[in-house]
């Protein structure tokens, strides 16, 4: 157990609509990231959190955005859903945002766009 | 662009046998790599790390091993068990950021009793 908590593990929706996921990361880690991993691709790296404050974005379209809380989750929104848009979804976090900080993923949500 | 990638979409061994896992990237800056193993419903989990001022790092039943002249490492794993079944995948990275890492898309193991 890599004590990343992510919630739902499976969501099922219609196209054009918008869910949030969930991740709760390793307590005392402070940085939280977001990775999309659709078939036949790597971990796309979405967007990065450290203690409240964006960090770093990366391939994130503008209909996903996320944030991260005073007590350190992180919510991932994703609205106007697309087909494309079914994926795994991980949450990582890592003690700090320092050089290669070694991340912690949560077992991810699978989110299926019908 | 920058790619990471896998040699073998799947590998089928023997238990007691060693596997190797193979990884080519593209970016020839990239300093760091990491090797993760996915079990299925699970995320990526952790296996070893290397930078790029080592050729070899050895951990418990694994190894690593880094060839920055053909941009290629492999990941060794020593009297593969069943629990070792699972997608591999290593990630390379330059200049410390974590954010920047670049994810492979995975070879899967498969442990034949």
């Amino acid at each position: 157990d890599s004590g990343v908590t992510q919630t739902p593990k499976h969501l099922i929706t219609a196209t054009g609509q918008r869910v949030t996921l969930r991740c709760s990361p390793r307590s005392g880690d402070l940085s939280v990231y977001w990775y999309q991993q659709s078939l036949d691709q790597g971990l796309q790296f979405l967007i990065q959190y450290y203690n409240g404050e964006e960090r770093a974005k990366g391939n994130i379209l503008e209909r996903f955005s996320a944030q991260q809380f005073p007590d350190l989750h992180s919510e991932l929104n994703l609205s106007s859903l697309e087909l494309g848009d079914s994926a795994l979804y991980f949450c990582a976090s890592s003690l700090r945002q320092g050089s290669n900080e070694k991340l912690f993923f949560g077992s991810g949500t699978q989110l299926s766009v019908l | 662009g920058e790619s990471v990638g896998l040699h073998l979409p799947t590998l089928s061994v023997q238990e007691g046998d060693n596997s190797i896992i193979n990884c080519a990237y593209s970016n020839s800056a990239s300093d760091y790599f990491i090797w993760y193993k996915q079990e299925s419903g699970k995320g990526p989990q952790f296996i070893i790390d290397i930078r790029s001022n080592m050729d070899k790092r050895q951990g418990q039943r694994v190894t690593v091993l880094l060839n920055k002249t053909v941009k290629h490492l492999s990941l060794q794993i020593a009297a593969t068990q069943p629990g070792d079944s699972a997608v591999y995948f290593c990630a390379g990275g330059y200049g410390g950021a974590t954010n920047k890492l670049i994810f492979g898309t995975g070879t899967l193991l498969a442990v034949q009793p």
